[in-house]
């Protein structure tokens, strides 16, 4: 059974990078079947896909968030991370990591992490 | 990019049959996937590629299209069946995922 878990800071200033990261276990980042994204929810909204990566490196960002996100992968540790850069008040949510299937382009999120909750805040 | 439009709640009597529909620009040509989110869990998957359940998903559970609306249909409707609901495709266009608005249900 796959299973995702969420890292990091519960607390980031404002102007600060918020970094994340999601490890792995049961399966493999470097399976060439997946891809491995960020997902955040600010309380009480609903879930916005921020970025994925591919074990290769190939990446994708939500144009909305583009300039201030990258995200990595480390094959070695079967983790992959995120890091959002001058973040503020917006920017709190709970942010998920999920594994993504894509078949003839159909895209779905078949395992998800428990979400961590990140506040921006002084 | 690609919008999807979900109505923010829908009520259903215990028994009942709760359908929760998710529009947007021939979504007919896309793959829908639906996904169930209870307080503080992350979402589950319950329906992709339109119709098919994963895995634990019970047969109350189906997808269908009808123009240019998607729906989840769930039948004979339990107070475990509360929560939110999110419709997602994938947006050919910019190569990444696409949630709709989300849409609550409630059990009366």
């Amino acid at each position: 059974q796959v299973q995702l878990q969420e890292s990091g800071p519960g607390l980031v200033k404002p102007s600060e990078t918020l970094s994340l990261t999601c490890t792995v276990s049961g399966g493999s980042v470097s399976s060439g079947r997946y891809y491995w994204n960020w997902i955040r929810q600010p309380a009480g909204k609903g879930l916005e896909w921020i970025a994925y990566i591919y074990y290769s490196g190939s990446t994708n960002y939500n144009p909305s968030l583009k300039s201030r996100v990258t995200i990595s992968v480390d094959t070695s540790k079967n983790h992959f991370s995120l890091n959002l850069s001058s973040v503020t008040a917006a920017d709190t949510a709970v942010y998920y990591c999920a594994r993504g299937r894509l078949v003839a382009g159909n895209f779905y999120f078949d395992y998800w992490g428990q979400g961590t909750l990140v506040t921006v805040s002084s | 990019s690609y919008v999807l439009t979900q109505p923010p709640s829908v009520s259903v009597a215990p028994g009942k049959t709760a359908g929760i529909t998710c529009g947007g620009n021939n979504i007919g040509t896309k793959s829908v996937h639906w996904y169930q989110q209870k307080p503080g869990q992350a979402p589950l998957l319950v329906v992709y590629d339109d119709s098919d359940r994963p895995s634990g998903i019970p047969e109350r559970f189906s997808g269908s299209y009808s123009g240019n609306t998607a729906t989840l249909t769930i039948s004979r409707v339990a107070a475990g069946d509360e929560a939110d609901y999110y419709c997602q495709v994938w947006d050919s266009g910019l190569d990444h995922p696409v949630f709709g608005g989300g849409t609550k249900l409630t059990v009366l």
